[in-house]
């Protein structure tokens, strides 16, 4: 079946520091890579998407690339806030357009930007 | 102009009981779903609706029922309800494969 791994938190950076959270697939077929950010006692929100090999997602200062042949969708920015403080979750999505499209997520990684 | 929301936001009860969660879209979304978030933040699918059909249904007891009575609601029912029901619940909806829109959750607590 389908999976996502993340790496472990979590993770604490200083502002202005750049990030990385490492993601990486199994899947059957050919995902759609989604990042997910969730603040503090609240939904998650898309933070970027992907639906093919080399797309690159990017939103906020916030990047990923689809690498098919590494199966990997890392997350990045060069430049990180306090704002940014939250847990992100790496997801992928597989299935048609009629309601089978479940997203499977990884652990998620609690990011704590210091001042 | 919430777009996906869930009531109630917090919902304290005891072992046994049994209890609704409800959540409404106004997106026009022909797809939701239900997920469970436990204590570690793991996020599963439990269900999914497309145009009031049940499509996705996980391995998830037969205590939790979901009800769609149309394309923006999608309900779910627990019924006698055990210590490991407690965490939080997320509505989600879609439309014609785009990405998931989440609702802020419902955090069940089991006493």
């Amino acid at each position: 079946g389908n999976s996502v791994t993340q790496m472990e938190g979590p993770v604490t950076l200083s502002e202005e520091a750049f990030l990385t959270i490492n993601c990486t697939y199994t899947a059957t077929g050919y995902p759609s890579l989604f990042w997910y950010v969730q603040y503090p006692g609240e939904g998650l929100q898309l933070l970027l998407k992907a639906t093919k090999a080399d797309d690159k997602g990017s939103n906020k200062g916030f990047e990923a690339t689809y690498r098919k042949e590494t199966t990997s969708f890392h997350l990045e920015k060069g430049s990180v806030q306090v704002s940014d403080s939250a847990v992100y979750f790496c997801a992928l999505s597989e299935g048609s357009n009629f309601g089978n499209e479940k997203l499977t997520f990884g652990t998620g990684t609690r990011l704590t930007i210091i001042p | 102009d919430t777009a996906v929301s869930q009531t109630p936001k917090y919902l304290v009860t005891q072992m046994g009981n049994d209890k609704s969660i409800k959540c409404e879209q106004n997106l026009g979304h022909d797809t939701m779903y239900w997920y469970k978030q436990d204590s570690k933040k793991f996020l599963k699918i439990m269900f999914s609706y497309n145009n009031k059909e049940l499509i996705i249904n996980e391995t998830v007891p037969n205590r939790f029922s979901p009800k769609s009575p149309d394309k923006a609601h999608l309900n779910l029912h627990i019924n006698s309800l055990e210590l490991g029901d407690s965490a939080v619940y997320f509505c989600a909806s879609s439309h014609r494969g785009q990405p998931q829109h989440f609702g802020d959750g419902t955090r069940l607590s089991i006493l």
